[in-house]
């Protein structure tokens, strides 16, 4: 069974700094890879979405690569502002037409 | 734009009581689940759809059950709720054509006394 993991849990910087966060999943037959942002006590807001013959996409300060052989993927963060604090989650979508979810990194960005 | 809809932000019921949580996308997707998330333990899936009349069994399906009538409604129904599933309760839905973009309901607080 596939399985995401995202590290760090938390992740606390002072604004203004760029940022990574990481995502790995444990077998590479993935149709997409898709970001999400959730804030305190909300649903999830998509912020990208990589398809399995991309190897990044960008919106914005956001850029999200994919590495499918190696079961990796990060989201790239620039110019870190405190409203870019929340929770952001990976998901796969994989074999048996499943998604897959990690269990999140908390970002606090500090003033 | 995309929007799904879940019918209560915050809900508290007795234990016992049938609770129903609604769902309606407006993108005509053939795809809806139901997850539930709790700290520590990450989103579950407890039930799918792919079509209309049609359900699968998540991860977590007992306790729970669900009604797909039309394509744009989804319905998880607790048949007796517990104070285990007091819980955060998200309703999502996809394309089904392969690219496969999850999109989200804004979330039902469950609290089960």
């Amino acid at each position: 069974k596939q399985e995401v993991t995202q590290i760090p849990a938390a992740l606390s910087v002072p604004e203004g700094e760029n940022l990574v966060l990481n995502c790995s999943f444990t077998d590479s037959a993935i149709y997409n890879l898709q970001w999400f942002r959730q804030d305190p006590g909300k649903g999830l807001t998509s912020l990208l979405l990589i398809q399995s013959s991309q190897r990044e996409q960008t919106s914005g300060r956001l850029n999200a690569s994919l590495d499918k052989s190696s079961g990796r993927s990060t989201l790239y963060i620039a110019a870190s502002q405190p409203g870019d604090s929340a929770t952001y989650l990976c998901a796969v979508f994989s074999t048996g037409n499943q998604f897959y979810f990690g269990t999140g990194t908390s970002l606090t960005v500090i003033p | 734009d995309v929007k799904v809809t879940q019918s209560s932000r915050y809900l508290v019921k007795r234990t016992g009581e049938k609770v129903f949580l609604e769902c309606v996308q407006d993108m005509d997707h053939e795809n809806m689940f139901w997850y539930r998330q709790d700290p520590g333990l990450g989103l579950r899936l407890i039930y799918f759809s792919y079509d209309v009349k049609m359900k699968e069994k998540g991860d977590i399906p007992e306790g729970y059950s669900v009604s797909r009538e039309k394509k744009e409604r989804f319905s998880l129904i607790l048949e007796s709720a517990s104070t285990n599933q007091t819980s955060m309760y998200l309703c999502a839905s996809s394309d089904g054509t392969g690219a496969e973009k999850l999109f989200f309901g804004s979330g039902t607080q469950l609290s089960v006394l």
